[in-house]
């Protein structure tokens, strides 16, 4: 998986609690991303990463907040997650030179709001 | 909206033969088309990917198939394997900013041995 991890891999919480998903990355890339994968709906991005303390909104932000406070870690924090927000959340890297467009995807977390 | 639609939702294809699976956009920025294989419980993995200055990107038993006047692009497994059941996304991006990736809705291709 291209050198990313994500923490936790499965969670089940309750409606209404905090959640924190965290990416991290060893690959040193400047682009990371935070995207949902729903039936029906393929991936939509959430919010996405262009450097240290640089982050903007994607499709689907609602209900999202990031944090990138170093090159390799983003977190993906639910506020006062809801049922709607079950889903399984990949995090993805892309670098600045070659081939910028590919993005690598790392395993997933699968989150469960009951 | 769908940015990118992708067809069929689903696909069961013989041993040996041909899958085929069809994406269509209409936002004529785009300029970067990739696919995604995705197999149960794990992340997606890029397979092959093509930019709209050629017709066709062939990479083993992946080919894709590029028309930028009928914004279409497909995938072409030939010889189909079992090892290729999977769902694949077909995907499209823009050269500026951060490259977000739009993807379609996925195809469940199922090989029979």
């Amino acid at each position: 998986d291209a050198g990313i991890t994500q923490s936790p891999r499965h969670k089940v919480t309750e409606t209404g609690t905090p959640v924190t998903l965290r990416c991290h990355q060893t690959e040193n890339h400047r682009y990371m991303y935070w995207y949902r994968q729903d039936p029906g709906h393929g991936l939509r991005l959430i919010h996405y990463s262009y450097g240290v303390k640089d982050t903007d909104k994607g499709e689907v932000s609602d209900g999202y907040s990031v944090s990138r406070s170093k090159t390799e870690d983003f977190l993906l924090t639910l506020e006062s997650a809801t049922s709607s927000q079950t889903s399984v959340y990949f995090c993805a890297i892309s670098g600045t030179s070659g081939n910028y467009n590919e993005q690598f995807f790392g395993p997933g977390t699968r989150l469960t709001v009951l | 909206q769908q940015q990118v639609k992708q067809s069929p939702q689903s696909l069961i294809v013989q041993k040996g033969g041909i899958s085929i699976i069809n994406c269509a956009y209409e936002n004529t920025a785009f300029d970067y088309f990739p696919w995604y294989q995705q197999f149960p419980g794990k992340g997606p993995a890029l397979l092959i990917a093509i930019r709209p200055d050629v017709s066709e990107k062939k990479e083993g038993r992946f080919t894709i198939s590029f028309n930028k006047s009928a914004k279409q692009f497909s995938l072409h497994i030939m010889d189909s394997q079992p090892g290729d059941s999977a769902t694949y996304f077909c995907a499209a991006s823009m050269r500026t900013g951060a490259n977000n990736l739009f993807f379609g809705t996925g195809t469940r291709l199922t090989v029979i041995p």
